[in-house]
């Protein structure tokens, strides 16, 4: 079965803009949880969301949002780009119960603020 | 905060030695404990869990140890091959599931 698939794979954009990046998760796995990954400073979380409702957020800046459509498809949105905002930003998808396996990672979306 | 935490970034080992990553983490109320092994522009991919009321979780060349008292575990990979070679993140989540919480890595090196 298909993994999870993110779009777009790179994205270049300049400061003071806005993205906005998609997930896709596995079929059948409601949750998608979103993470920037910085060199150092490993896989920061951004936010879980189960069902369209947003279940968890981690701590980062109000110009960092997401949502999620009623088939688990998920999109996150970054506004006012900043040049600190450059990093792999990974999308993961689980199914409840799922304990022993935890997520499954998309390939990512390499963002580059300039 | 940094709940977990990989103290060694870096671990470069010879091909068919042991390889050890270290983590350790201060929430005592972690249920699950994972290890992902990530390549260079691609995600992360699963390689082995163990859950907190077990000390010791086996598959094939990994293996992961958990020491709850120390609040560490490790993972060996006997014996290491070149392909090993990539970033390891442990990972542990809440005893009310939701969110992992992520180390900041350990990129390994095997040399043949």
């Amino acid at each position: 079965k298909a993994g999870v698939t993110q779009t777009p794979r790179y994205l270049i954009k300049t400061r003071g803009q806005q993205v906005t990046l998609s997930c896709s998760p596995i079929s059948g796995h409601r949750s998608v949880s979103w993470y920037q990954q910085t060199p150092g400073q490993g896989l920061q979380f951004l936010f879980e969301y189960f069902s369209e409702t947003q279940r968890n957020k981690g701590n980062f800046p109000g110009r960092f949002s997401g949502r999620q459509f009623s088939n688990s498809r998920s999109e996150m949105n970054v506004s006012t780009l900043e040049l600190g905002d450059s990093a792999l930003y990974l999308c993961a998808s689980s199914s409840p119960g799922n304990d022993y396996y935890g997520y499954t990672f998309g390939s990512g979306t390499r963002l580059t603020v300039v | 905060d940094q709940q977990v935490k990989q103290n060694s970034p870096s671990l470069s080992v010879q091909e068919g030695r042991i390889s050890i990553l270290n983590c350790d983490y201060t929430n005592s109320m972690f249920d699950y404990f994972l290890w992902y092994k990530k390549y260079p522009a691609e995600g992360p991919t699963f390689l082995i869990s163990i859950s907190s009321i077990k000390d010791k979780n086996e598959d094939g060349r990994f293996t992961v140890f958990l020491n709850k008292s120390a609040k560490h575990l490790s993972l060996h990979i006997v014996p290491s091959q070149p392909g090993d070679s990539a970033v390891y993140f442990c990972a542990a989540r809440g005893n009310q599931g939701g969110k992992l919480i992520f180390g900041q890595g350990t990129e390994l090196s095997v040399k043949p």
